[in-house]
This record gives C-alpha cells, sequence and structure tokens, in this order.
C-alpha cells in the first residue's frame, strides 16, 4: 500500500528566512510526487511535479522540491519565505493512485 | 489556465435532505475527481470519472453518488444529508490517462457543506 506521511503538521519561519515543507512516501514502484497550496477558504492550487529526470524541480512562487530516493523523501523549499507563503500545504504521491498527506500549515511571521 | 468551477461554495443543508454539487470543467480534460477534505485527514478520494457516464468508486464512496453525462460536468450526490457529512469538498480534473502517467490534475475553489 502506498502512504505519503508530513511529519510537521505546523511550521513557523521569519520572513527572509529559508522555509522547508518535509514529506516522505512510502511506494512499491517509481513514484511521482506531487506539492499544492491552499490559501484559507480556497482550492488546492499545483506548485510542482516530480516526474523524472533531475531530482530538484522548481516550480511556481519560487518554490522548489529535492527528490531524494534513498530516503524516500520529496521536501519542498523556498530560500526566502515571505508573509503571503503562509498557507496549507499539501504532498500528494501517485504509485498509481494519488494519495495525499495531512498537510502542514506554514505561518510566516513578518 | 485551467478552470474547474463549482457552483455552490457555502451550503447548509438539514438532516436527510438530497444535495446535489456541481462542477464544471472548462479543458476538456477526461478525468473528474470529487474529494473530501477535513482537519488532519488530508484529501480522500469519493468518486472519480474517466470518462461521460463512467465512474469509479474511490476511497470513501459510502454516501454518495456521482453523475457524468457531459465531458465537462461531474456531479456529488448525497442521497440522504448526514451530519458526518459536513466537510469541505473539492473537484478536480486531468487529462486522459491515470494519475499514474504524471498528469497534474487541477481543483476547483472548494464547496462548504454543512448539514444540520
Amino acid at each position: 500500500a502506498q502512504s505519503v506521511a508530513q511529519p510537521e503538521d505546523q511550521v513557523n519561519v521569519a520572513e527572509g528566512n529559508p522555509l522547508t515543507v518535509k514529506c516522505t512516501y512510502s511506494v512499491s514502484g517509481n513514484p511521482y510526487l506531487f506539492w499544492y497550496v491552499q490559501y484559507p477558504n480556497r482550492g488546492l492550487q499545483f506548485l510542482l511535479k516530480y516526474i523524472t529526470g533531475d531530482n530538484l524541480v522548481k516550480g511556481s512562487y519560487g518554490f522548489e522540491a529535492e527528490f531524494n530516493k534513498s530516503q524516500t523523501s520529496f521536501h519542498l523549499k523556498k530560500p526566502s519565505a515571505l508573509v503571503s507563503d503562509s498557507a496549507l500545504y499539501f504532498c500528494a504521491v501517485s504509485s498509481p493512485k494519488l494519495s495525499f498527506g495531512a498537510g502542514t500549515t506554514v505561518t510566516v511571521r513578518a | 489556465d485551467v478552470k474547474v468551477t463549482q457552483s455552490s461554495r457555502y451550503l447548509v443543508k438539514r438532516t436527510g435532505e438530497k444535495v446535489f454539487l456541481e462542477c464544471v470543467q472548462d479543458m476538456d480534460h477526461e478525468n473528474m475527481f470529487w474529494y473530501r477534505q477535513d482537519p488532519g485527514l488530508g484529501l480522500r478520494l469519493i468518486y472519480f470519472s474517466y470518462d461521460v457516464k463512467m465512474k469509479e468508486k474511490g476511497d470513501i464512496p459510502e454516501g454518495y453518488s456521482v453523475s457524468r453525462e457531459k465531458k465537462e460536468r461531474f456531479s456529488l450526490i448525497l442521497e440522504s444529508a448526514s451530519t458526518n457529512q459536513t466537510s469541505m469538498y473539492l473537484c478536480a480534473s486531468s487529462l486522459y490517462g491515470s494519475s499514474s502517467s504524471g498528469n497534474t490534475i487541477y481543483f476547483g475553489e472548494g464547496s462548504w457543506l454543512t448539514v444540520v
């Protein structure tokens, strides 16, 4: 059975500091990995995905994620966080069905 | 840009009522999905459809049904609403092929349903 875990319910950072949101997965076979962001009372917006190739994937709004097969991780990163990055972030894995993590609430303080 | 439109953002219904949640996408996507989002549980798949009049159960189909009479429209039906169906419902769509093909799933803005 496949699963995805986001080990931190909340992440708090100061504006301008690096932001990391963790995601680990468990699948048989090669995974496709996704990150989505959800702002309050809104739907999910696609940020980026890993299909194959370069382990570092760049996405929207300055976010990037690194696929690490040996650690079965796909952590989301942003070098310099903004207050407007405060939102709920979801990791998802597809192999073959799409499964979502429980989400991580990110708060960026001014 | 892909647009997935959920016609009702906020609904309040009574226990036992029949509830329809409507979703329309404008990108000619073959696949459409209904998810339910609850705090601490992430998103759970209720039903999905890969073609007109075709549907498959997701992880939590009990108490729900769906209808897809046209390619662009996918409806979620609660035959007899119950309080434990109070939740945020998200419609989504993607191009043909399973999610294992790497196709991105695009979401609507969500429908908040409260059953009293």
